[in-house]
């Protein structure tokens, strides 16, 4: 029963270089989303997809671009890594309906230098 | 603009003693709170949450209080447990927001022995 998974882990970019981080969720879920947390700013969101086949922005972002590859997939994009892109990312998704939780991955810690 | 706010950063409390999360938010639009836990390099995991139509919801240790008038809610923790220490995030959705959560900064709780 994993849930939601992200790869990789941790990740160290130059300034100016391009990643993909990757989330996959095994509960069938409708909705995702991506969300950064920094020091003292909790989370907040990059952006989300309501359904396959749908992406909105969220609050913060500039600097990204998201993938809904398939209803299990959702993965987001740097294409020029900033430092101020050093961050935490978690990748969450909830069944479709309002008050739906919100199941969270284990986060990807990304340096960029 | 910090439509959540949770103003103590941190918070230290004696084992068995009662522990008092809060939590003010700006947002009238807002009618679902929710606050979630999280382990350092672990993802937020749900705690506990409540409608705007209600003012208290239990669930064992843990009872979320919300006073709508004031746009304040509180996390109570009765007995706290060393386990308990953690980052707690509260966050709120209106039932427009297509599922977005907007979250506080975390308050940091440390029960000691």
């Amino acid at each position: 029963n994993a849930g939601v998974t992200q790869t990789p882990k941790f990740q160290v970019l130059k300034t100016g270089q391009s990643m993909t981080l990757q989330c996959a969720q095994d509960m069938n879920h409708n909705s995702m989303y991506w969300y950064r947390q920094d020091p003292g700013m909790g989370l907040r969101l990059i952006y989300y997809s309501a359904s396959e086949g749908t992406t909105d922005k969220g609050e913060v972002p500039n600097g990204y671009n998201v993938s809904r590859l398939n209803k299990r997939e959702f993965s987001l994009r740097l294409e020029s890594a900033a430092p101020s892109q050093t961050s935490v990312y978690f990748c969450a998704s909830s069944a479709p309906g309002f008050g739906e939780t919100q199941y969270f991955g284990p986060g990807t810690r990304l340096l960029v230098l | 603009d910090q439509q959540v706010k949770q103003n103590s950063p941190s918070l230290s409390v004696q084992e068995g003693r009662i522990s008092i999360l809060n939590c003010d938010y700006t947002n009238s639009m807002f009618d679902y709170f929710l606050w979630y836990k999280k382990y350092p390099a672990e993802g937020p995991t749900f705690l506990i949450s409540i409608s705007s139509i209600k003012d208290k919801n239990e669930d064992g240790r843990f009872t979320v209080f919300l006073n709508k008038s004031a746009k304040h809610l509180s996390l109570h923790i009765v007995p706290s447990q060393p386990g308990d220490s953690a980052v707690y995030f509260c966050a709120a959705s209106a039932r427009q927001g297509a599922q977005k959560l907007v979250f506080g900064q975390g308050t940091r709780l440390t029960i000691n022995p």
